[in-house]
């Protein structure tokens, strides 16, 4: 079957450590995003990739790092510079950019005390 | 700066009622708008996508409508059944290289 994986399902953290999400995709989808969501609020995007090897900022970056070495995978890295990590993070792909909808995995929540 | 809205925030009904759910943006330029579902605790699944020259798009027993001109679309759903009960999303792409997603609305349809 066709879809996205985002591991783990939850996380635990300390404040002070960094952390890798990760999420893997077998669609040979060109373009893959990190959304972060939290109560209330729309979602909203972190980082976005439209290829291998090339990836934009999104409208909340600071305290993230991402990687696309590889067409099926899109970690994201949450640092101790992130002020809030707290939320549930959702990865997405889309065959194309702009006028492709957009394919979403199941999430991964992150709590760090 | 595009903002998506979506009213009501949330609503019940009971099974068999044909119920709209609405969204508005205050940016026309849009490529396209896409509605989405999102069970608790879980990722959002893709239902229509409404390119900007469309009107409407029907999947089942959903049909999304758009109206670019006065920023709204609404989702259809004919026939209610608990199962439908989620959290629906909609989300614009306009001029900058992202979609803009609303708040959504919950619905709840009991027996």
């Amino acid at each position: 079957d066709g879809g996205i994986t985002q591991s783990p399902k939850y996380l635990f953290r300390k404040e002070g450590q960094n952390v890798t999400l990760s999420c893997e995709q077998n669609l040979n989808h060109d373009a893959m995003y990190w959304y972060r969501q939290d109560p209330g609020q729309g979602l909203r995007l972190i980082y976005y990739s439209q290829i291998v090897n090339d990836f934009q900022k999104g409208d909340i970056a600071e305290g993230y790092s991402v990687s696309r070495e590889k067409k099926e995978s899109f970690p994201l890295t949450v640092t101790s510079a992130q002020k809030n990590p707290t939320a549930f993070y959702l990865c997405a792909s889309s065959i194309g950019f702009v006028n492709s909808p957009l394919h979403f995995g199941n999430g991964t929540r992150l709590t760090v005390t | 700066k595009q903002e998506v809205t979506q009213i009501p925030a949330a609503l019940s009904v009971p099974e068999g009622e044909n119920l709209v759910l609405n969204c508005s943006f205050t940016d026309s330029a849009i490529y396209n708008l896409q509605w989405f579902r999102q069970d608790p605790g879980k990722g959002l699944t893709s239902l229509l996508l409404i390119q900007s020259s469309q009107r409407e798009q029907t999947s089942g027993r959903l049909n999304a409508s758009l109206d670019k001109s006065s920023g709204r679309s609404t989702l259809y759903i004919a026939a209610s059944q608990p199962g439908d009960s989620a959290t629906y999303l909609c989300a614009v792409w306009g001029n900058t290289d992202k979609l803009i997603f609303g708040t959504g609305t919950r619905l709840q349809v009991f027996p």
